[in-house]
Parts: structure tokens; C-alpha cells; sequence
């Protein structure tokens, strides 16, 4: 398998524009994470999927953010507009089971906003 | 809400000796600890994890410690090497996954 995989790897966008983070857990996953992470505020959980249905988006900064899983295979985060506040590395990781499982995380999208 | 404290935030030690990384939680329901190893640019990696239903568990030259009446967790690396350089975070979780806010580890040669 080849592990989570996101795109796009780096992302360098201007204030105001919509941004779209893409992942693909490992087959046979049913749960999904999408963290940030920054200097100052370290790992931050944002939301998480279990078999598809979100189940806890209390860490979503706001309304700009939104998360949607589609289907097993196929999870977005979108940030509209953008703020440079944004800018972190976003990592999705997927485990087995729920929050009780080790979670493997994807290689991380660099977002920059100007 | 839930709250992981992690102490130090950096940490040095000699090649050979040490290492004891300390987290503590404020939710007595969480019931799994998880720690993470991240390389400089590279993503969290598991390295280690308990539950609550044990005191210790050890994994080669990594062990990690828990006591639940305390609500406090700890990572030991013994004869550390170069290797052993990054940032590593610690994590609870029940309801929620709340992760600390990381140590950076530095091995000196």
C-alpha cells in the first residue's frame, strides 16, 4: 500500500482565494483526520470521519473551513477565502478503528497564504 | 476541555545517555496514549502506545510509563543515538484525540 497520500504536497496561494487539500487514506480504513499544524499552536486535530460520516469537527477554526468525505476512498478540506493565518503544513492520517487506533499519517500539504 | 501538558519542550542529552519526556493529561475518561515521533519535514510517526488497563510497556530501547491516579504518562529512551533526534508528541484520547505540544529531543554526539 502506498500509504495516505495528499496533494497537493505545496500550495502557495493569495489572500482571499479558495484553497482545496485532498487525501486518500489507506484502503480498508474507516476513519479519517485532518490535523494543522503550526509553531505555535502545534498538532492540531480538526476534524474526524468515522466510515465516511464526520464525527467531530469541534476543532473546524471556522465557518472558512469546511471537510467533506464523499465516499471510503476520497476526503477534501477547503479553506474559502483564505486568510495568512492559514498558513501551517495540514496532515491527514487514517486508522483501522476510531480515536483508540494508531493513526498513519499522510507526507503533509505546505500551505502558504500571502 | 481536555488538556495534555508535555515537558520539556526541548531537550538535550548526550549520545548514550537518557531521555525522559513527561505529559499530563486532564481527562481521567481518556483511555489510550499514544506517542509520535516527527523527523524534521517528515510526518508523525507512532513509536509507542498504552492503554489504560497497563502500567508499563516497553519496546526495545523505548518504554512508556502511565499512572492514571496521578493522570500523568512518560516516554523513556534509553541509550540514546543520533537517530533519536526529533520532535515527539504525546497524545490522550477518548472522546477526543488531544495531542501535546511536542519536545524537540536533541541528541549530542
Amino acid at each position: 500500500d502506498a500509504g495516505v497520500i495528499q496533494s497537493p504536497r505545496h500550495e502557495v496561494t493569495e489572500m482571499g482565494q479558495e484553497v482545496t487539500l485532498r487525501c486518500k487514506p489507506i484502503s480498508g480504513h474507516n476513519s479519517l483526520f485532518w490535523y494543522r499544524q503550526t509553531m505555535m499552536r502545534g498538532l492540531e486535530l480538526l476534524i474526524y470521519f468515522n466510515n465516511n460520516v464526520p464525527i467531530d469537527d469541534s476543532g473546524m477554526p471556522e465557518d472558512r473551513f469546511s471537510a467533506k468525505m464523499p465516499n471510503a476512498s476520497f476526503s477534501t478540506l477547503k479553506i474559502q477565502p483564505s486568510e495568512p493565518r492559514d498558513s501551517a503544513v495540514y496532515f491527514c492520517a487514517s486508522s483501522l478503528g476510531d480515536r483508540v487506533y494508531e493513526q498513519y499519517f499522510g507526507p503533509g500539504t505546505r500551505l502558504t497564504v500571502t | 476541555g481536555e488538556n495534555v501538558e508535555q515537558h520539556p519542550s526541548t531537550l538535550s542529552v548526550q549520545e548514550g545517555d537518557s531521555a525522559v519526556i513527561k505529559c499530563t493529561y486532564s481527562d481521567s475518561a481518556s483511555n489510550y496514549f499514544p506517542w509520535y515521533k516527527q523527523e524534521l519535514g517528515k510526518r508523525p510517526q507512532l513509536i509507542i502506545d498504552i492503554r489504560s488497563n497497563v502500567g508499563e510497556k516497553k519496546d526495545q530501547r523505548i518504554a512508556v510509563t502511565l499512572n492514571k491516579t496521578a493522570k500523568h504518562f512518560s516516554l523513556h529512551i534509553t541509550e540514546t543515538q543520533p537517530e533519536d533526534s526529533a520532535v515527539y508528541f504525546c497524545a490522550a484520547s477518548e472522546d477526543k484525540i488531544i495531542f501535546g505540544k511536542g519536545t524537540r529531543l536533541h541528541i549530542l554526539p
